[in-house]
């Protein structure tokens, strides 16, 4: 089955900092969406983007299907930013293990 | 419009007991997902159903373990004998007849004492 491989694992930023999230993946998919997992558990759709970019706000993404990655640009972090971000791919939605964002004040 | 809904959002059953985990998907959505997600993990496909067919249920344990997604009604996952290493957070997602993309409900955690 396809693997999927996000990074860092951990990122640690002071409020008003940027960041980037990759996310790579052994083959080609049809599929791909970033969600945001906050601290309550919550899971929420970012983007859906199996190729392209898209921009929503202080949020980005790019995906490159040829190159098989995904990342997520996050700009002018704020304190709710914080939580675990996961790409996952195909319709069987295969998660990578989620990077870990803590935004501190 | 509403999201998708999952209840109960939070269930304790004692070992062997049944659980069962309900899932209403977004209006006009024909497909519905269920995701198993382990502390500190992140999430595993277990089923894909249409309705009133299972589609991929390469995930669900091959025991004790089964869903549906009735004609009418909400979809339900059901865990039969429940033991102590089930307690996870149970979600169910759903997306429209021609889309893959998916929405999630806010997940059943469930504690098994």
């Amino acid at each position: 089955g396809i693997q999927v491989e996000q990074s860092p694992p951990d990122l640690i930023l002071q409020e008003g900092a940027n960041s980037t999230l990759r996310c790579n993946f052994s083959d080609s998919v049809n599929n791909l969406q970033w969600f945001h997992q906050n601290p309550w558990g919550q899971l929420i759709n970012l983007f859906y983007i199996p190729s392209g970019t898209k921009q929503n706000g202080r949020l980005s993404a790019t995906t490159v299907a040829t190159e098989r990655y995904s990342s997520l640009y996050i700009s002018s972090s704020q304190t709710t930013d914080s939580g675990v971000y996961f790409c996952a791919v195909e319709y069987d939605m295969r998660f990578g293990a989620g990077t870990r964002l803590t935004v501190k004040p | 419009n509403a999201g998708v809904m999952q209840n109960p959002r939070h269930l304790v059953r004692r070992r062997g007991q049944e659980a069962r985990l309900r899932c209403s998907p977004m209006k006009g959505h024909s497909h519905v997902y269920w995701y198993r997600q382990l502390p500190e993990e992140g999430l595993k496909f277990m089923v894909y159903l249409q309705k009133e067919n299972i589609i991929d249920e390469s995930g669900m344990p091959k025991e004790r373990f089964s869903a549906e997604f009735p004609k009418e009604g909400p979809s339900i996952l059901r865990i039969q004998q429940v033991v102590r290493g089930d307690s996870a957070a149970y979600f169910c997602a759903s997306s429209p007849e021609d889309a893959y993309e998916q929405y999630f409900g806010p997940g059943t955690r469930l504690t098994v004492t």
